[in-house]
């Protein structure tokens, strides 16, 4: 595997379930980054996790709970999503630099929420 | 603080024809600015950047984009379409002084689709 990967690419819940969304870098970053892509509006950024730590949480709602157990995996959990919550959701890393990184980004996890 | 407009959500352009995709910053410095495309079903790639010195900037597929300060755009353009450019161009700037979090933050526009038909 090269990049960054995310599984499951395609996910259908109901507003009950406890589900997770998973995100792998091989690139050896030391930044991991959760967005949320919604149609017609920009990308939202949701969570930073550099070195492991979490730098950066945008007003995110608490049903949404990342986790970041080593500097290769974020993970996304999620519980009692809302319908609103549908959209695509992508994972991105990027090696800090001091200057303008660039972030690489996975294929994203299509979430549906019924 | 920094933001990014993109002029056109959608742009259609014959094959052969010159691409240009608009893009406004506002930000009380220079940032560093980016282009990323995102193709169907895939994640955003990098384009091209510009950090400091030559203002016109090459990136993949035949891509440039122009740095002009004096009307804080950064344009990306491309000579002659081609059927494979079909995909979604994001713009985004990012503060050139980095935060104390280890990390560079992206802010995008909301996007432009751009259509290539023959």
């Amino acid at each position: 595997e090269t990049g960054v990967t995310q599984t499951p690419r395609h996910l259908v819940m109901g507003m009950t379930n406890k589900k997770s969304l998973k995100c792998e870098q091989h690139l050896g970053h030391n930044a991991m980054y959760w967005y949320k892509q919604s149609a017609k509006k920009p990308l939202e950024l949701m969570f930073v996790y550099s070195l492991e730590e979490r730098v950066e949480n945008n007003s995110v709602p608490s049903r949404f709970s990342p986790e970041c157990p080593n500097s290769s995996h974020l993970f996304l959990h999620l519980h009692t999503l809302q319908p609103e919550d549908s959209a695509l959701y992508l994972c991105a890393s990027s090696q800090f630099s001091g200057s303008a990184d660039t972030q690489y980004f996975g294929p994203g996890t299509r979430l549906t929420v019924l | 603080a920094q933001s990014v407009t993109q002029l056109g959500s959608h742009v259609s352009v014959s094959e052969g024809a010159l691409v240009l995709l608009r893009c406004n910053y506002s930000s009380s410095v220079p940032p560093y600015l980016f282009w990323y495309v995102q193709y169907p079903n895939q994640g955003l790639q990098l384009l091209l950047k510009y950090t400091t010195g030559a203002t016109l900037v090459k990136g993949i597929n035949g891509f440039e984009a122009e740095f002009k300060k004096s009307e804080t755009s950064f344009h990306l353009t491309k000579p002659s379409a081609h059927m494979s450019d079909a995909a979604e161009y994001f713009c985004a700037v990012s503060p050139t002084k980095s935060l104390s979090g280890g990390y560079n933050k992206l802010i995008f526009g909301a996007g432009t689709r751009l259509a290539v038909h023959p």
